[in-house]
C-alpha cells in the first residue's frame, strides 16, 4: 500500500491560516487523497478528499502538487475546535475493499 | 449527513466476560462497514470489515473468535468482544462508507467510539 508521511505535530494561532503537508511519494495512478481529523475522544471526520484538482468545501482546500507526490490541507481561518489529529490517507477504490488505513497523522494544536 | 450511532459509548467490565457494540446507520444503508480499535496516543488499527449477509473479513493477527461481527442488516453491525482481559481496553470506532445518488462517494463516516474497559 502506497503510504503518507506527516510531520508529528504542529501549532498554529487562532484565526491565522493553517497548511498541513502530506507527502506520498509512492501514490499510484488510482490512487485517491483523503483527509480525516479526530478530535479527542472522538471518531474520525471527514474533511476532504480528492484526486488530481484542487478541491474545496466549507471546512477546507486541498492543494494536491502536480506530480501528485505531496498535498496540503489548508484551514482558511484556525478555530479552537480545530484541534485535532490531522490524517492524510491514500485510498484506491479499484483495491483494498474500500478500507481506509490510518498512519499516524498530525497532531494540529491551535492557541487563542 | 449520513450518521453512524455507535453504542455504548463507554463500558467496564469483568475479565472473562462478553461485550457487544453495536453500529447503525441512520437514514442510509450500510452494506459495509469497518471496525478500529485505538490505544491512548496511537492511531486507527483496522480491525475488520463487515459485509451485510456475509462473513467478517479480518486483517491479520486480530483473533476471529475473540471479536465476533455480525452485519445482519444494512443498517446495524455488531462488534463482541468475547472474554475479553484487561489489554482488550481500547476505543473501538466503526465506519461505514457514504455514498450518494449515482453511487457517488462522499467519504466515510464514523461513529463516536466506544471506550471499552475490562478490570
Amino acid at each position: 500500500d502506497a503510504k503518507t508521511t506527516q510531520p508529528n505535530s504542529m501549532e498554529s494561532n487562532e484565526e491565522e491560516p493553517v497548511h498541513l503537508p502530506c507527502n506520498h511519494s509512492t501514490i499510484s495512478g488510482t490512487d485517491y487523497i483523503h483527509w480525516y481529523r479526530q478530535l479527542p475522544s472522538q471518531g474520525p471526520e471527514y474533511v476532504i478528499h480528492g484526486l488530481t484538482s484542487n478541491v474545496n468545501n466549507r471546512m477546507a482546500s486541498l492543494a494536491i502538487a502536480e506530480d501528485r507526490k505531496s498535498s496540503t490541507l489548508i484551514l482558511h481561518r484556525a478555530t479552537l475546535r480545530d484541534a485535532a489529529v490531522y490524517y492524510c490517507i491514500l485510498r484506491d477504490p479499484l483495491n483494498q475493499g474500500g478500507k481506509l488505513i490510518f498512519g499516524q497523522g498530525t497532531e494540529l494544536s491551535v492557541k487563542p | 449527513g449520513a450518521v453512524v450511532s455507535q453504542h455504548p459509548s463507554w463500558v467496564i467490565c469483568k475479565s472473562g466476560t462478553s461485550v457487544k457494540i453495536e453500529c447503525r446507520s441512520l437514514d442510509f444503508q450500510a452494506t459495509t462497514m469497518f471496525w478500529y480499535r485505538q490505544f491512548p496516543k496511537q492511531s486507527l488499527m483496522l480491525m475488520a470489515t463487515s459485509n451485510e449477509g456475509s462473513k467478517a473479513t479480518y486483517e491479520q493477527g486480530v483473533e476471529k473468535d475473540k471479536f465476533l461481527i455480525n452485519h445482519a442488516s444494512l443498517t446495524l453491525s455488531t462488534l463482541t468482544v468475547t472474554s475479553a482481559h484487561p489489554e482488550d481496553s481500547s476505543f473501538y470506532i466503526c465506519s461505514a462508507r457514504m455514498t450518494g445518488p449515482s453511487l457517488l462517494f462522499y467519504g466515510y463516516t464514523f461513529g463516536s467510539g466506544t471506550r471499552l474497559t475490562v478490570v
